[in-house]
């Protein structure tokens, strides 16, 4: 799988804007670059996925830069459930791999009150 | 909205017994995951699963391990022989309708083992 580079972690205050880098600049044309999060206690959840053009869903917003190497995860107003850790996977894709998902260390979100 | 259970939510065993963790993953989905999370560590992979066989396996997952999907609506995964290092949370996923790296996986709540 294509490397990312996320920060340990960041702190925001509810209700304001957050936004996670991660840097991936081994990707590859192909790669969809994914984000998945963990909040205490429950497994990964999935958050968002894109190719290539900035993605938008109801939990949050993916920014992709124009040369793909790198991404962010764009929490628009966040609470104090988005506190969780936050993982940017270049899930390996062709031959035999069926979207095996590697998790790095992830960035570990706090959101403060 | 359809989500992945799995069962049991927490298993004790000792070391050496054989275990096996259940998991439903949505109902139209065809490729299946097992992945773990030792504690405090990564999330880890173990196996994904697509047409009744095992498309890729980690190196974690040796002759101890195997999966199965028996009847289906279920996704196992059996440990033979249990050792102490496999205490851990493992997790279920099942991905969409054509699988692969462009569609998302959805997890289960995942069954903590600890292993005595």
């Amino acid at each position: 799988d294509a490397k990312t580079t996320q920060p340990n972690s960041m702190e925001s205050n509810e209700e304001e804007p957050v936004h996670l880098p991660c840097n991936h600049s081994t990707i590859s044309g192909t790669d969809y670059i994914h984000w998945y999060r963990q909040l205490p206690s429950q497994g990964p959840e999935y958050v968002i996925h894109g190719l290539t053009s900035n993605v938008n869903n109801r939990m949050a917003s993916l920014a992709i830069a124009e040369d793909r190497k790198s991404s962010t995860l764009i929490l628009h107003r966040a609470t104090l459930r988005d506190a969780a850790v936050y993982y940017c996977i270049l899930p390996l894709a062709g031959g035999t791999s069926y979207g095996k998902l590697t998790f790095g260390q992830g960035t570990i979100l706090t959101v403060h009150p | 909205e359809p989500e992945v259970t799995q069962t049991p939510s927490h298993q004790v065993t000792q070391m050496g017994q054989e275990v096996i963790l259940r998991c439903v993953p949505i109902s139209n989905h065809l490729y299946f995951y097992w992945y773990r999370q030792i504690l405090g560590q990564k999330v880890e992979f173990l196996v994904s699963f697509y047409n009744n066989e095992i498309s890729e396996k980690s190196e974690i997952f040796d002759d101890q391990f195997s999966v199965e999907r028996p009847d289906g609506s279920n996704f196992t995964l059996k440990i033979r022989s249990t050792k102490l290092e496999d205490s851990a949370m493992y997790f279920c996923a099942s991905s969409g309708t054509s699988g692969g790296p462009t569609y998302e996986q959805y997890f289960g709540p995942g069954t903590r083992l600890t292993v005595t």
